[in-house]
């Protein structure tokens, strides 16, 4: 099955610097790949997704990047803010062939210091 | 639309008692999709259905959990009986297609 590695675990950046979130994944037929935000006590809520005939997509501060080649695929957040703290989760799956069951990464800690 | 609603919210309840946890997905959504939640082990997929029929149980930890999905408006998940270890949150999902999954709020589970 898939399995899904994302690091770093914790990640702690000063207001306004970036910060980056990486995660690989194994199944080569995997094609799609979410990324949730989940505040402390709250649910887990898709910030962006991406599909894998795209490189690279963006959302105002957000943007993801995926390397198919490589097996990996990158959350990239500029100029934090003290409301990015959260835990992020990356996902794979395998559309439509395994719809619906993504694989989670085990999820980064970041906290933006202001 | 509301959401996932699930309920309740929390629950405490003693070691050996049956627990039933439901939720109601967001209308029109076709996948449904149970998870636990703990420190130690993260995000897991404990069970997901397309158009109410189980897909795949295989993260169902053991007999003692059980999901039925009556109707495409109604799901529950069972464990019975509750053990200790059973304690997590646990999150409903639906989603359109299998992509992008709406989480409800959570039930929180403490078995004593």
């Amino acid at each position: 099955g898939e399995n899904v590695e994302q690091h770093p675990s914790t990640l702690s950046v000063q207001e306004g610097d970036s910060a980056v979130i990486k995660c690989t994944y194994s199944d080569s037929a995997s094609n799609y790949f979410p990324w949730y935000k989940q505040e402390l006590g709250k649910r887990p809520q898709l910030i962006i997704d991406i599909r894998s005939n795209v490189g690279e997509k963006k959302d105002q501060r957000i943007a993801v990047t995926l390397n198919k080649t490589a097996k990996h695929f990158s959350l990239h957040i500029t100029e934090t803010q003290p409301e990015d703290s959260a835990v992020y989760f990356c996902a794979a799956s395998t559309q439509p062939v395994n719809a619906g069951k993504s694989t989670f990464g085990d999820g980064t800690t970041l906290t933006v210091k202001p | 639309d509301a959401g996932v609603i699930q309920s309740p919210r929390h629950e405490v309840t003693e070691m050996g008692q049956e627990v039933t946890l439901r939720c109601k997905p967001i209308s029109g959504h076709d996948y449904l999709f149970w998870y636990r939640q703990t420190m130690m082990r993260g995000l897991e997929l404990l069970i997901y259905f397309n158009n109410n029929v189980p897909i795949d149980d295989s993260g169902m930890p053991e007999d003692r959990f059980s999901a039925k999905m009556p109707n495409a408006s109604f799901s529950t998940l069972k464990i019975q009986p509750s053990e200790p270890r059973d304690s997590a949150v646990y999150f409903c999902a639906s989603s359109f297609s299998g992509y992008e999954a709406f989480f409800g709020q959570g039930t929180r589970l403490t078995v004593v």
